[in-house]
């Protein structure tokens, strides 16, 4: 089975540019997640979608920050304009269903750096 | 509000040697509890969970955490710690309430396992 993909691996942008992160989940999984993760920080949520639908975006800073997931499948993480402090590791993760007892699986991360 | 404290920055063990890494939580109701090594330049490896039943849990590589509910910890254990151990955990709840599932994380504690 394939996990879940992302890309680009790495970016490295100045800052008051654009960036976009793209996320493809596990196939039938239908709750997928945006995480950001500072260094020395543990993963902070930034969006889940259910399907299509946005469940929680209570951490996304909108001003900057969206993200869509049109088709219920892969997503798209934006940022416009980037700051310094967005430097970090966006990863992607997916759950088979909005259960709570099961797991995330998780993409190997973007990592974005703003110079 | 739902929260994860891991008291450690950083454990040191000699391989061979039992490893804790140790894990509070704070959530509304029955939690749902869950632990995640991540190794340099991946995503999340999910390792193991507590829903519900027998309060200590095995998980992978050897891995096994006890849920104490009078202390509100998750604690990761292995009787004997490996070099290959050596990486970054993170503790995560969720609660069994929750309408989102969305899993809060710790801030990690490194493991490193010297031979």
């Amino acid at each position: 089975e394939a996990g879940v993909a992302q890309s680009p691996r790495y970016k490295i942008i100045e800052k008051r540019q654009s960036v976009a992160f793209w996320c493809n989940p596990i196939s039938g999984h239908a709750t997928l997640y945006w995480y950001q993760q500072i260094l020395g920080q543990g993963p902070k949520l930034l969006i889940q979608f259910q399907n299509n639908g946005v469940v929680d975006d209570s951490q996304l800073p909108k001003d900057r920050f969206s993200a869509e997931r049109l088709k219920g499948v892969d997503s798209t993480l934006k940022i416009q304009p980037a700051k310094l402090e967005d430097s970090a590791v966006y990863l992607c993760a997916s759950r088979h269903r909005r259960s709570n007892t099961g797991e995330l699986f998780f993409g190997e991360g973007s990592r974005l750096t703003v110079l | 509000a739902q929260s994860v404290a891991q008291p450690e920055d950083q454990v040191n063990v000699a391989e061979g040697n039992p490893l804790t890494v140790k894990c509070t939580y704070s959530v509304s109701g029955n939690p749902y509890l869950f632990w995640y090594v991540q190794y340099p330049n991946r995503g999340l490896q999910f390792l193991l969970k507590y829903i519900t039943g027998d309060n200590l849990v095995k998980g992978s590589y050897g891995f096994e955490a006890e849920f104490n509910k009078s202390q509100t910890s998750f604690h990761l254990k292995k009787p004997s710690a490996l070099v290959s151990d050596s990486a970054l955990y993170f503790c995560a709840v969720t609660g069994a309430s929750s309408n989102t599932g969305k899993l809060i994380f710790g801030q990690g504690t490194t493991l490193q396992v010297k031979p």
